[in-house]
C-alpha cells in the first residue's frame, strides 16, 4: 500500500516570502498526485493534482508542485505568501488503477505572519 | 452550482442515540466517501461507495453505517457502538473510484 508523509506539522512565514511545503510518498510506481487546502471548520479544495506528464504542475491561487521521482517528492510551492494562505495544507497519494485507496497525509498548518 | 451539500454543520448527540449525517451531491459523480478527522491526524477512511447499491469499509468503519440508495446521496450513521464520536466528518465525491475527490464543507459531531 502508498503512504505519505508530511515532515512539518506546522510552518510560519512573513507575508510576501516565499513558502515551500514539502511531501514524500511511498510507492512502487508512479502515483497520482494530490495537494489540497483546508480553512479552518471547512472542506478541502483541491490546489492541484499531478497524474502523469509535465512534472511541475501549477494549480489555483499561485501555487506550483513539482514531481520528482527519484527524491519520491511532491512539494508545494509558491513564490509569494499572502495573509490569506493561512491555512492547512494535505497532501495525498492514490494509486492508477484505482485498486487502492487515497491515502491522506497528516498535513502541514501555515502560519503567515505580517 | 455543482457541489456537495453536508448537513448540518454542527450536531450534538446524546449517549446510546443515533445520529445520521447528510451528504448529497450534483455533480453527477459515481463515487462517494466519508471520512473522519481528528487533530493531527489527517484524514481516516469510514465507508466508500463505487456506485449507487453499493459501499465499501474504510479503514476505521466500526460503529458507523451507510446507505447508497440514490446516486446524489450517501448517508453517514453514527451509532451508538461508536464510542468516541467526537470529531469533524467529511464528505467527498469522484466521477469514478479513486479519481480526483472533492469534498463538502463537514459536519462538526459533538457528544452531549
Amino acid at each position: 500500500a502508498q503512504s505519505v508523509t508530511q515532515p512539518d506539522i506546522h510552518i510560519t512565514v512573513s507575508e510576501g516570502a516565499s513558502l515551500e511545503l514539502r511531501c514524500n510518498y511511498s510507492y512502487g510506481a508512479t502515483p497520482y498526485l494530490f495537494w489540497y487546502v483546508q480553512s479552518p471548520g471547512q472542506g478541502l479544495q483541491l490546489l492541484l493534482k499531478y497524474f502523469s506528464g509535465d512534472t511541475l504542475v501549477q494549480g489555483i491561487k499561485g501555487f506550483e508542485a513539482e514531481f520528482k521521482r527519484s527524491q519520491s517528492s511532491f512539494n508545494l510551492r509558491k513564490p509569494s505568501v499572502h495573509w490569506s494562505d493561512a491555512a492547512e495544507y494535505f497532501c495525498a497519494v492514490g494509486a492508477p488503477g484505482g485498486y487502492q485507496k487515497v491515502t491522506f497525509g497528516t498535513g502541514t498548518k501555515l502560519q503567515v505572519i505580517p | 452550482d455543482g457541489g456537495i451539500t453536508q448537513s448540518p454543520k454542527y450536531l450534538f448527540r446524546k449517549e446510546g442515540q443515533n445520529v445520521t449525517l447528510s451528504c448529497e451531491q450534483n455533480l453527477n459523480h459515481d463515487a462517494m466517501y466519508w471520512y473522519r478527522q481528528d487533530p493531527g491526524q489527517g484524514l481516516r477512511l469510514i465507508y466508500y461507495s463505487q456506485i449507487v447499491n453499493d459501499f465499501q469499509k474504510g479503514d476505521i468503519a466500526e460503529g458507523y453505517s451507510v446507505s447508497r440508495e440514490k446516486k446524489e446521496s450517501f448517508p453517514l450513521t453514527v451509532t451508538s457502538a461508536q464510542k468516541n464520536p467526537t470529531a469533524f466528518y467529511l464528505c467527498a465525491s469522484s466521477p469514478q473510484y479513486q479519481e480526483t475527490q472533492y469534498f463538502g464543507p463537514g459536519t462538526r459531531l459533538l457528544v452531549l
